[in-house]
């Protein structure tokens, strides 16, 4: 099935520092990724929709300049935590929408655990 | 936007009787209702899910039921095993193709 790999698991930077997150497809194109963040025993909350070759669309009240995707090939896209605080800790997970016998689904990266200390 | 309720938040039942959850959702173009049990600091497994054009699906002990037009859905599992025990979420697509999850239930199989 389709797998989406991401990169890295768990993460521990200093606060003000920036953090690179990878979600790359494996055995298929993504034209677009979700990127979403949970917060212990809370639910997934979409940050963001990454589209290939162009702008990535924010929700409401998730700062663009804070959280920088990048989608330059159909394979990977990436999401960088920039000067990180404490309050960015968080468990971050990308997800792309598949396709299989012509019904559609999702495909989740398998999440990062980012600690800002 | 879409938005996404589900409840009970917190279940427990005793292994072999069965567990509910409800979801109801607000957009009306939602049209794929996937249900997802979450292990601790794990990705989203989906475990069944319905589109809109079907009122009902099963998958062993596991089954979905979907009412359009009172725009909720249910998860039911039977038999409970302790292995159920999890985090359990329900999401909703809108047309826009973001999904949309609800609040989540953390379900206990008492043995």
């Amino acid at each position: 099935g389709a797998v989406v790999s991401q990169h890295p698991s768990r993460v521990i930077c200093k606060s003000g520092t920036s953090v690179k997150i990878e979600c790359r497809s494996l055995d298929f194109q993504a034209t677009t990724m979700f990127w979403y963040r949970q917060f212990p025993k809370q639910s997934l909350m979409l940050m963001a929709t990454s589209n290939e070759g162009s702008k990535a669309t924010y929700e409401q009240g998730v700062e663009k300049d804070k959280f920088l995707i990048n989608h330059a090939s159909l394979t990977l896209s990436t999401l960088t935590v920039t000067s990180a605080h404490p309050e960015d800790s968080s468990f971050y997970i990308c997800s792309a929408r598949v396709w299989d016998r012509g019904q559609g689904g999702y495909t989740f990266g398998s999440g990062t655990r980012l600690t800002v200390v | 936007g879409e938005n996404v309720e589900q409840h009970p938040s917190t279940l427990s039942v005793q292994e072999g009787d069965s567990a509910v959850i409800k979801c109801t959702y607000s957009d009306s173009a939602s049209n794929y209702f996937p249900w997802y049990k979450q292990e601790l600091g794990k990705r989203p497994q989906l475990i069944i899910d319905i589109r809109s054009n079907v009122g009902e699906k099963k998958d062993q002990r596991i089954a979905v039921t979907l009412n359009k037009t009172a725009k909720h859905f249910s998860l039911h599992i039977t038999e409970t095993q302790p292995e159920d025990s999890a985090v359990y979420f329900c999401a909703a697509k809108s047309g826009n193709e973001k999904l949309t999850f609800g609040t989540g239930t953390r379900l206990t199989i008492i043995p």
